[in-house]
């Protein structure tokens, strides 16, 4: 079964810091990987994610990722955080030889101060 | 398009009532999901429904059923409410049980349980 872990429970930061929340998966096969963004009183939505190709992806409001798959690892980035970035993020995973349906990180709160 | 809606937003229980919650969706997709979220626990599945007239377990199925009354339509009850319930829930379609598909998240109901 594939798992993910999100290292990072809170951070937070000031307006233009740069931001990477770390990501790991634990799965032998190939995966899927997926960011979503839970923003304050709303639900969660798609951030970017990764099925195959150019490991670098890139992803709504100036967030991109990472797939380094040598390190299980799929960390999120973003150059220059804005207060309107404060949100909880959550990592997911899902492959076609495990489960289709993704397993979540547990996530990150991300607060930015102006 | 409404996406996905969820009903009630809040609401309080006590130990040993019952509740059903509902969700809807509009997007003429196959599969729908229910997960709870609680904190530093992140998003985990409770039930779903791959395709109109199928249910199955998730993670923690336990004190839960489910219906999938419709293909827009998958409701979520509590036979009898324990403290331990207390949660947020989300309902999420997608297109089919995919690795590859993107899940639309309805905006939650926040439940107590005393």
């Amino acid at each position: 079964a594939q798992s993910v872990s999100q290292h990072n429970h809170h951070v937070i930061l000031s307006e233009a810091a740069s931001l990477e929340l770390g990501c790991n998966y634990s799965y032998g096969g190939t995966v899927n990987l997926f960011w979503y963004v839970q923003y304050p009183g709303q639900h969660l939505q798609l951030l970017l994610k990764y099925f195959s190709g150019d490991p670098l992806v890139k992803g709504i409001k100036g967030f991109e990722a990472e797939f380094i798959k040598s390190k299980f690892s799929f960390n999120l980035r973003k150059p220059s955080v804005q207060w309107s970035d404060t949100a909880e993020y959550f990592c997911a995973v899902s492959s076609s030889g495990g489960s289709y349906i993704p397993t979540f990180g547990r996530g990150t709160s991300l607060i930015v101060h102006p | 398009n409404a996406g996905v809606t969820q009903t009630p937003k809040f609401q309080v229980l006590k130990t040993g009532q019952s509740m059903t919650l509902q969700c809807a969706q509009d997007m003429n997709h196959n599969s729908m999901y229910w997960y709870r979220q609680d904190p530093g626990m992140g998003l985990r599945l409770i039930y779903y429904s791959a395709s109109e007239g199928t249910t199955d377990k998730g993670e923690v199925p336990n004190g839960y059923n489910v219906s999938r009354l419709n293909k827009r339509e998958f409701s979520l009850r509590l036979e009898s409410a324990a403290p331990s319930q207390t949660s947020v829930y989300f309902c999420a379609s997608s297109l089919t049980v995919s690795p590859y598909n993107e899940q639309f998240f309805g905006p939650g109901t926040r439940l107590t349980v005393l």
